[in-house]
């Protein structure tokens, strides 16, 4: 119930094209869903996140889109470029003591 | 970038040695946590602190111990480290735990135990 379940595990797309990063949780308490971006050596930074109040969160070339009914939220990378290239970890944010429980990373590679 | 500074950034030891990992931070947030990363399994929360001396387990606190003297500083210690704790440390940071709060993440510790 505490868990976030990430897809796909590595993804490799083109320059120009659509990056598209998948989580699903099952605990309805969950109230914020952030995303962090990780560059090799360096820790994880805030990308974007939502609220699940809200159906699409767009920054930029990054959106967040959210299916409360379903449970499962995603990344979209707009017109990716070879410097998105990068680990990308969604999270839900847990009742109790309000940690943020992760997903277990998408390794992203665009190719030039 | 946050002011985390993590030490050592890389260590190698033995198996059965104590360990201690360092963050000290120039924010004066609040909260304050260590994080382990390993392949397939994302971050996982190993203990966090919510103010001097107040601290609390994580989901994988078992054979660590942490502990916070002053705002700034927070250890994490492997009281006799294993093969299994080899990972990437991370330290981080955040004013609160409220809706919509950004943690802030140190530049990690690298550690092998051999």
């Amino acid at each position: 119930q505490q868990q976030v379940k990430q897809s796909p595990q590595s993804l490799i797309v083109q320059k120009g094209g659509i990056s598209i990063i998948n989580c699903a949780y099952e605990n309805t308490a969950f109230d914020y869903f952030p995303w962090y971006q990780q560059f090799p050596g360096k820790g994880p930074a805030l990308l974007i996140a939502i609220r699940p109040d809200v159906s699409e969160k767009k920054e930029g070339r990054f959106t967040i889109s959210f299916n409360k009914s379903a449970k499962q939220f995603s990344l979209h990378i707009m017109d990716s470029q070879p410097g998105d290239s990068a680990t990308y970890f969604c999270a839900a944010r847990a009742g109790g003591n309000y940690q943020l429980i992760w997903g277990a990373g998408t390794k992203l590679i665009i190719k030039p | 970038d946050a002011g985390i500074t993590q030490s050592p950034r890389h260590k190698v030891t033995e198996t059965g040695t104590p360990v201690t990992l360092r963050c000290h931070q120039t924010e004066n947030h609040r909260y304050m946590y260590w994080y382990r990363q390993d392949p397939g399994h994302g971050l996982r929360l190993i203990h966090y602190s919510y103010g001097v001396k107040d601290t609390d387990k994580g989901e994988v606190s078992d054979g660590y111990s942490v502990s916070r003297s002053k705002t700034e500083d927070f250890l994490l210690t492997l009281e006799s480290a294993t093969s299994s704790q080899t990972s990437v440390y991370f330290c981080a940071i955040s004013e609160s735990v409220g809706v919509g709060n950004t943690i802030y993440f140190g530049e990690g510790s690298w550690l092998t135990v051999v």
